[in-house]
C-alpha cells in the first residue's frame, strides 16, 4: 500500500498524559498537511509542511501542540498535557506541488485519540 | 470559516443519478471549486475540482454555473459505496495550501 500511513489508528490517554503520533505521506510528496476532525464536523485545518518547513500553522494549534518534519520524509505531532477537548480525529495527508493550480491533498486513515 | 453552503444530508436510490449541489456566492475568480468525500472512519478522498468550465472524470462531473455562484456534483449511477459526507470547498492559489471544509452533505444510497 503506497498511501498515506498514520500510527497509531487508536489513542487513549488520560488527561494530562502527552502524546505523539507519527504519519507516513507518499513517498515523492514534497507537502504534508495535519488536520483536526470532531464528531459531526468536517477536518479543521492545524499546520502544513513543505519539505522539513512548517509553513502554515492554525491558531488552533496551540502551545501544547507541536508538529515536525525533520527530514522532509515522515511527520509527528506532539500533544502535550493532553485536555478532554483534545479528543478528536487527527488526519495527515500529502500532496505533491508540481501543478501550481492542483491541491489533490491525499489523506491518511487518521488517529482517533481519546482522552479521559 | 467555509465559503459554502450545502444541504446536510440527502438519499439516492442505487443506480440512480446522485446530485449534490453547493452555494459559493462570494467565490472570487480566483478561486477554484473542490469536492471530496468521506466514507465512514476513512480520511477524506478527493473527487474532482474546477475553476470555470464543468469537469468530468471516472468518478463524478462537476457542473459549474455561469456566474460561478453555485455548482452541482454529479454522481452518474450512484453505488452503496458512495454513501459517504460530501465536501464543496473553494481554494485559492494563492499559496496557502490548507482546505476549509464545512459539514458537507451526507449521502446515503439506499437499494
Amino acid at each position: 500500500d503506497t498511501g498515506v500511513s498514520q500510527n497509531p489508528r487508536h489513542k487513549i490517554t488520560k488527561r494530562g498524559q502527552n502524546v505523539t503520533f507519527r504519519c507516513d505521506p507518499i513517498s515523492e510528496h514534497n507537502r504534508l498537511y495535519w488536520y483536526r476532525q470532531t464528531l459531526g464536523q468536517g477536518p479543521e485545518f492545524l499546520t502544513y509542511f513543505q519539505n522539513e518547513a512548517q509553513l502554515e500553522k492554525s491558531r488552533l494549534l496551540s502551545d501544547r501542540f507541536s508538529a515536525e518534519r525533520p527530514k522532509g520524509s515522515f511527520s509527528t505531532l506532539e500533544i502535550q498535557r493532553t485536555e478532554q477537548g483534545d479528543s478528536a480525529m487527527y488526519l495527515c495527508a500529502s500532496s505533491f506541488r508540481g501543478r501550481a493550480a492542483y491541491n489533490e491533498q491525499f489523506f491518511g486513515p487518521g488517529t482517533r485519540l481519546t482522552v479521559l | 470559516d467555509a465559503k459554502t453552503t450545502q444541504p446536510p444530508s440527502m438519499d439516492c436510490a442505487e443506480g440512480r443519478a446522485a446530485n449534490l449541489p453547493c452555494n459559493h456566492s462570494t467565490i472570487s475568480g480566483n478561486e477554484y471549486v473542490y469536492w471530496y468525500r468521506q466514507i465512514h472512519s476513512q480520511g477524506p478522498q478527493y473527487i474532482i475540482h474546477g475553476l470555470k468550465n464543468n469537469e468530468t472524470n471516472e468518478m463524478a462531473s462537476l457542473i459549474i454555473t455561469e456566474d460561478r455562484k453555485s455548482s452541482t456534483l454529479i454522481l452518474p449511477h450512484a453505488t452503496l459505496r458512495d454513501t459517504a459526507v460530501y465536501y464543496c470547498i473553494v481554494w485559492e492559489n494563492t499559496g496557502f495550501q490548507k482546505l476549509v471544509f464545512g459539514t458537507g452533505t451526507r449521502l446515503l444510497v439506499s437499494p
